[in-house]
């Protein structure tokens, strides 16, 4: 089965710019996830998609995040202003079911705010 | 949820097993033990996982003590492409994950 495309792979922006991120996750996966991973840490979950509503945003920095997922498929991810701590590689994942055993990540877009 | 703790790093022989620790002595009854490894430029790579028996698939066996407080990962002959970072990660019924800086493993030619 084809993975979970996520675009662009390299991003850079000046501070203050916005910038928008593409996810296409497995076909029939109906749990959406993203994740900000910072240089040396581990990944941080930044929201969860059920279908096309919001499970759980609560570490997603709201005033300059924000994300959608139209019918429920594809979904985008929008930093508004950036700033330099935003500077991640920005994962997606896919799991059938929120209790779905294993989740597939994407390779990520890597963002650097300068 | 339960909080992980690994050891930074561990290098191992090719052709020998790695055997990659993790201590969860928080771990509540309902809460499951995960495995996952990021390999360089990747995203994480889901491994195996396990909640009370021993569980083993073709990448690699995960033994959990009997009090369940601790967890090893093992792979049985390691390559140089099983150089990575593993995450060893407790999920609750949240079904999220909480990754931690998990340990970097890497095998020597």
């Amino acid at each position: 089965e084809a993975g979970v495309a996520q675009s662009p792979r390299y991003k850079i922006i000046e501070k203050r710019q916005s910038v928008a991120f593409w996810c296409n996750p497995i076909s029939g996966h109906a749990t959406l996830y993203w994740y900000q991973q910072i240089l040396g840490q581990g990944p941080k979950l930044l929201i969860q998609f059920q279908n096309n509503g919001v499970v759980d945003d609560s570490q997603l920095p709201k005033d300059r995040f924000s994300a959608e997922r139209l019918k429920g498929v594809d979904s985008t991810l929008k930093i508004q202003p950036a700033k330099l701590e935003d500077s991640a590689v920005y994962l997606c994942a896919s799991s059938l079911a929120p209790g779905d055993y294993g989740y597939t990540f994407g390779s990520g877009t890597r963002l650097t705010v300068v | 949820d339960a909080k992980t703790t690994q050891p930074p790093s561990m290098d191992c022989a090719e052709g020998r097993a790695a055997n990659l620790p993790c201590n969860h002595s928080t771990i509540s009854g309902n809460e499951y033990v995960y495995w996952y490894r990021q390999i360089h430029s990747q995203g994480p790579q889901y491994i195996i996982h396990g909640l009370k028996n021993n569980e083993t698939n073709e990448m690699a066996s995960l033994i959990i003590t009997e009090d369940r407080k601790s967890s090893t990962l093992i792979l049985p002959h390691a390559t140089l492409r099983d150089t990575a970072v593993y995450y060893c990660i407790v999920r609750s019924g949240t079904y999220k994950y909480i990754f931690g800086t998990g340990t970097r493993l890497k095998v020597l030619a």
